[in-house]
């Protein structure tokens, strides 16, 4: 069975400073793999995702993302967070038709 | 806007009552999935269809629940009989499939916050 691993139920960070939010996952082929954004009672947006082919990818608000095999993680970074990125971030991973996610992180930004 | 829309935002219904929720997908979309999530938890896959076709329904969706898309473009999903443990958000997303379509990708709409009190 899959799962999607998301150590870090919450984290602060100050503006300007970078943020990297874990996941691993668990999964015996390449998965496809996806990070989402929840703002306060809102639904989940794209920030970006994962196929194949380079393992750094890029996504939306200066999002970007590593594919390690290895390590059977998918990390979220970004080098200077702002007071808007305040939010809840969800790993997802995607076999057999639908979304498999994490518990989610939730992300505060002190000014 | 051409993003998923979702009817009602909010619901607040007695137990025992019956719920019905719409979903408008992303029209060029022949996928839709219902999720439900609760509060410090990520969606959880209830169900989806290919057009009219509901093609897989989670152990999560117990027999109060039923969901449809009988055009293939908007779905319900009905609650009968509501329990306090139903209350969550339901959340649903649409995707394309075929070839050249990007697998899984799924947008969301602003999901139902049901509260059952």
């Amino acid at each position: 069975a899959q799962s999607v691993t998301q150590p870090d139920i919450h984290i602060t960070v100050s503006e300007g400073a970078s943020l990297e939010l874990r996941c691993n996952y668990s999964y015996g082929a390449t998965p496809y793999l996806f990070w989402y954004v929840q703002s306060p009672g809102q639904g989940l947006q794209l920030l970006l995702k994962y196929f194949s082919g380079d393992t750094l990818v890029q996504g939306i608000k200066g999002f970007e993302a590593e594919f390690k095999r290895s390590q059977s993680s998918f990390n979220l970074r970004k080098p200077s967070v702002h007071w808007s990125d305040a939010a809840e971030y969800f790993c997802a991973v995607g076999r057999g038709n639908k979304l498999t996610f994490g518990t989610g992180t939730q992300l505060k930004v002190e000014l | 806007d051409t993003g998923v829309s979702q009817n009602p935002r909010h619901k607040i219904t007695k137990r025992g009552q019956n719920v019905t929720f719409r979903c408008d997908p992303i029209s060029e979309h022949n996928r839709l999935y219902w999720y439900r999530q609760t509060l410090g938890q990520g969606p959880e896959f209830l169900t989806y269809f290919q057009n009219e076709a509901q093609l897989e329904k989670s152990r999560l969706l117990s027999d109060r629940f039923s969901a449809e898309r009988p055009k293939g473009s908007f779905s319900t999903l009905e609650i009968q009989r509501t329990e306090q443990g139903d209350s969550a958000m339901y959340l649903c997303a649409s995707s394309q499939s075929g070839a050249g379509a990007p697998r899984y990708e799924q947008y969301f709409g602003p999901g139902t916050r049901l509260t059952v009190t």
